[in-house]
């Protein structure tokens, strides 16, 4: 089964550029999550869709960060315009749904490191 | 507000000894714990926990839940220096988020 699949794996950019981020879930599976991880730190979630609706983005800064699941299967996020603190790992992760029985199921991406300079 | 706590947030034991890592959590709604190594990439899946008492076991790996203490621990037996990682405790909520502790760092030297 292949796994999720993230693009870039690194992006370096300059303050206040612009950044978009790729993720293609596991096939199959309906949930799709975006995780903000800085260093030091565990992941934290930015936005949860199912299917190609959004179940929770309180944590999305939407002054900044937008994201989108076309057709409910793959997914961009986007940053414009970055900030420094933006630096961090960008995980994506998938499950089968959101039941418990279902979340040993869940499965990340590599994931990729943005550095903003 | 929900959180985890993970503690130690670092170890550094020697081969063959044996690790006790903790984990607390306040989750709203909460449905599982779920127990992840993260090496240099993608956290990769240990465990998850969903019934107190229960213990759950792969090769020298092991963690149990605790449902009224709202604490669950991950134990590693004759540890080997490719145990070293950052061992992470997730809560699971009923809408499928997971919320993250810190992390423990785990070095252990030959």
């Amino acid at each position: 089964e292949a796994g999720v699949a993230q693009s870039p794996r690194y992006k370096i950019i300059e303050k206040r550029q612009s950044v978009a981020f790729w993720c293609n879930p596991i096939s199959g599976h309906a949930t799709l999550y975006w995780y903000q991880q800085i260093l030091g730190q565990g992941p934290k979630l930015l936005i949860q869709f199912q299917n190609n609706g959004v179940v929770d983005d309180s944590q999305l800064p939407k002054d900044r960060f937008s994201a989108e699941r076309l057709k409910g299967v793959d997914s961009t996020l986007k940053i414009q315009p970055a900030k420094l603190e933006d630096s961090a790992v960008y995980l994506c992760a998938s499950s089968l749904g959101v039941r418990a029985r279902s979340m040993d199921g869940y499965t990340f991406g590599s994931g990729t490191r943005l550095t903003v300079v | 507000e929900d959180k985890v706590v993970q503690s130690p947030l670092s170890l550094v034991v020697h081969e063959g000894d044996t690790v006790t890592l903790n984990c607390s959590y306040e989750v709203t709604n909460f449905r599982s714990l779920l127990w992840y190594k993260q090496e240099k990439k993608a956290p990769t899946f240990l465990f998850m926990l969903t019934s107190s008492g229960i213990e759950k076991k792969s090769g020298r790996l092991s963690s149990i839940l605790d449902k009224k203490e709202l604490f669950s621990i991950l134990n590693i037996t004759a540890t080997q220096t490719g145990d070293s990682a950052v061992y992470l405790c997730a809560g699971g909520g009923s809408q499928g988020n997971l919320i993250f502790g810190k992390g423990t760092k785990l070095s252990v030297k030959p």
